[in-house]
């Protein structure tokens, strides 16, 4: 099993609907999650930080489930301007080493 | 903006040659570490350094090595480049060990010729 698997996709999804990306993760000491988003060609840049049961900021909401070890990303109302690749990342081993998902590749169509 | 910066943003090489990119970590950060970014494929952890010391490193052979000097800024030197060396290097600081926060610069992209 991969230490972070996620659904490469492509998810297209039309303006307005609800979107939710899970990811699965295999260090079951792993105490903190983070979503990242990656915009084409660009860096990635921290979305969300799931440090206990979940996390909401705005439109975006961030869920743990430590039994089943998969953290999901909700957002909400979809904008154009989500349209991104949305990156799980694991810490392990402390902070020495961070897993990276492959990312799930979000479109949102008009 | 992160005020992560990378030098050089792109550059070209033919196999078996040898380089030396550059990262300067946001300004009270004293942790960098370096990623390599193939296409289509997330950031592949390649190692941290602390204080000037190699913290931890991913899977990458020994021709792969880092520096980081007094003020925190870091190089990632690869040598006898391989066609698969060819990827977007990222480097990202944080404020201390205790934090996944991770500020990334915008990459250099290397293409192996």
């Amino acid at each position: 099993r991969k230490e972070v698997e996620q659904d490469p996709g492509p998810f297209n999804v039309p303006e307005g609907a609800t979107v939710a990306f899970n990811c699965t993760y295999s260090n079951s000491a792993s105490q903190s999650f983070f979503w990242y988003r990656q915009d084409c060609r660009k860096e990635p840049k921290l979305l969300m930080s799931v440090y206990s049961s979940g996390n909401e900021d705005g439109r975006f909401t961030a869920q743990l489930n430590r039994a089943s070890q998969y953290i999901s990303l909700l957002i909400r109302d979809s904008k154009l301007s989500d349209s991104a690749t949305y990156l799980c990342v694991v810490p392990s081993g402390g902070y020495q080493k961070v897993t990276f998902g492959i990312g799930t590749k979000l479109q949102v169509i008009p | 903006e992160t005020g992560v910066t990378q030098s050089p943003t792109h550059l070209i090489k033919t196999r078996g040659q040898q380089v030396t990119l550059r990262c300067s970590s946001q300004s009270g950060h004293n942790t960098v570490s370096w990623y390599q970014q193939a296409l289509g494929q997330g950031p592949q952890f390649i190692f941290q350094y602390y204080r000037e010391e190699e913290n931890g490193r991913g899977n990458f052979p020994p021709r792969f090595s880092g520096l980081q000097f007094p003020n925190y800024s870091s190089e990632l030197n690869v040598n006898a480049l391989e066609l698969d060396d060819s990827a977007l290097y990222l480097c990202a600081s944080t404020k201390a060990l205790d934090t996944g926060e991770l500020f990334f610069g915008e990459g250099s992209r290397l293409t192996v010729l």
